[in-house]
This record gives C-alpha cells, structure tokens and sequence, in this order.
C-alpha cells in the first residue's frame, strides 16, 4: 500500500494567512522528497524538495520541514495567495530506485 | 524553452480497445518516467525509461507498455481497456536516471484517457 499518506484532505485558509500542509511516510529508506501543485487541468509542478540528511529548506514563501523521527513532512506557504489553490502532493523516493511515490493530495483553498 | 510534452491532450476509447501515448522529453533529458493518477489520487508510477531502456516497473500489468526512442521520446501503450484504465497519464523527464541522483523530475500536462 501507501507509503505515502497526507493527515488532511482539504485545507481552507484565509488570504494571507500561512498554510500547512502535512505528510507523513512510513518507509526509513527514503532519501528524498518533493511537494508537488497540481492545479486543475495540470501535471504537477514541482515547489520544493529536501534530502534525507536534512531537517529543513526554504524558498520563495514556502519552507519544507523533515522530522525523521516522526517520519513527517511538512510545507508550510507563507502569505497565502488565490493563486496557492490547488492539489498538493508530497512525493518521496527510495534509496536506489528512480521512480517517485506519492500521496493521495490534499486541496488547498485559499479564501479571499 | 519548452517542457514536457504529451499528446493527444484527451482520448476517449472504449472497452477492449488499444491506446498508445505520446511524450516528448525537454531537450537534454534522457529518462522518461509513466504514472497513472485516477481522479481524486496522486499519481502512481508505471514505468521509467533511460537511454532507451527499462529501468524501473510499477505494480501494472502486462497489457501496459512503453518504449523510449533514439531521440529520447517515448510512447506508453495499453492494450485490452478495461473501464479502470480511465486517467489522467502523466509523463515526466529527467536529465539522468533519478535514482543515481537528486534530480527533478519535470511532469508535462498529461493525457486524459477516458474508457467507456
């Protein structure tokens, strides 16, 4: 099954306000991962990723967490936007494979 | 530049029937990777393809398969639709093989196939 998973489907945000979407994965073999947006209509798009030998990672408004402890990931959007709305999708790939394995998604909407 | 490309954009077939898809990699990439996502699911691999070779499978049957060309361009074909095959085909490019290194995997558009 999965390994993949997200704790919350849908996630409802205020413009401005800052987004957290979370992610948790069960497999320790897993040395990378990326958040994806997928709006409607559209591949994924990639956002931002992180290396297992790190615990965070930031870019334009968006920061990537790893707890490996906890096996969790999370991305948090700063300053939400209307143009933030869309699926996201956390991704993780295993030790010596290529290919990627993602969650199920969780929808944000960003309310103006 | 132009990214991933993929076509046709939508399809519709019917049960029983064959569908090959198309996908054209960035200029330089040379590994092309298939997923499948069902409305409502993320994206679950199929296939992955490097210098013209398979070098990874996801847990699909035999009625799927692909190939990659000299040019680095590559068809993904089903055989035998069944209704379940409906999805969105999604097909992605890499400079290298991702998994000798961290390297991005850039999704084109996707190909909407619906199987009546």
């Amino acid at each position: 099954g999965e390994s993949v998973g997200l704790h919350l489907p849908t996630l409802s945000v205020q413009e401005g306000d800052n987004s957290i979407i979370n992610c948790a994965y069960s497999n320790s073999a897993s040395d990378y991962f990326i958040w994806y947006k997928q709006e409607s209509g559209k591949g994924p798009q990639f956002i931002i990723d992180i290396r297992s030998n790190m615990d965070k990672r930031q870019g334009q408004r968006v920061t990537v967490l790893l707890n490996k402890t906890v096996k969790h990931l999370s991305l948090q959007i700063a300053a939400t936007q209307p143009g933030d709305s869309a699926v996201y999708f956390c991704a993780e790939k295993r030790r010596g494979q290529g290919n990627l394995i993602f969650g199920k998604g969780t929808k944000l909407s960003v309310k103006p | 530049d132009a990214g991933v490309t993929q076509s046709p954009t939508h399809l519709i077939k019917t049960r029983g029937q064959q569908v090959t898809l198309r996908c054209s990699p960035i200029s330089g990439h040379k590994s092309v990777s298939w997923y499948q996502q069902v409305l409502g699911q993320g994206p679950q691999f199929i296939f992955q393809y490097y210098e013209k070779e398979e070098r990874g499978r996801g847990n699909f049957p035999d009625r799927f398969s692909a190939r990659q060309f000299p040019n680095y361009s590559s068809e993904l074909n089903v055989n035998a639709l069944l209704l379940g095959d409906s999805a969105l085909y999604l097909c992605a490019s890499s400079i290298r093989l991702a998994g000798s290194s961290y390297n991005e995997q850039f999704f084109g558009p996707g190909t909407r196939l619906t199987v009546l």
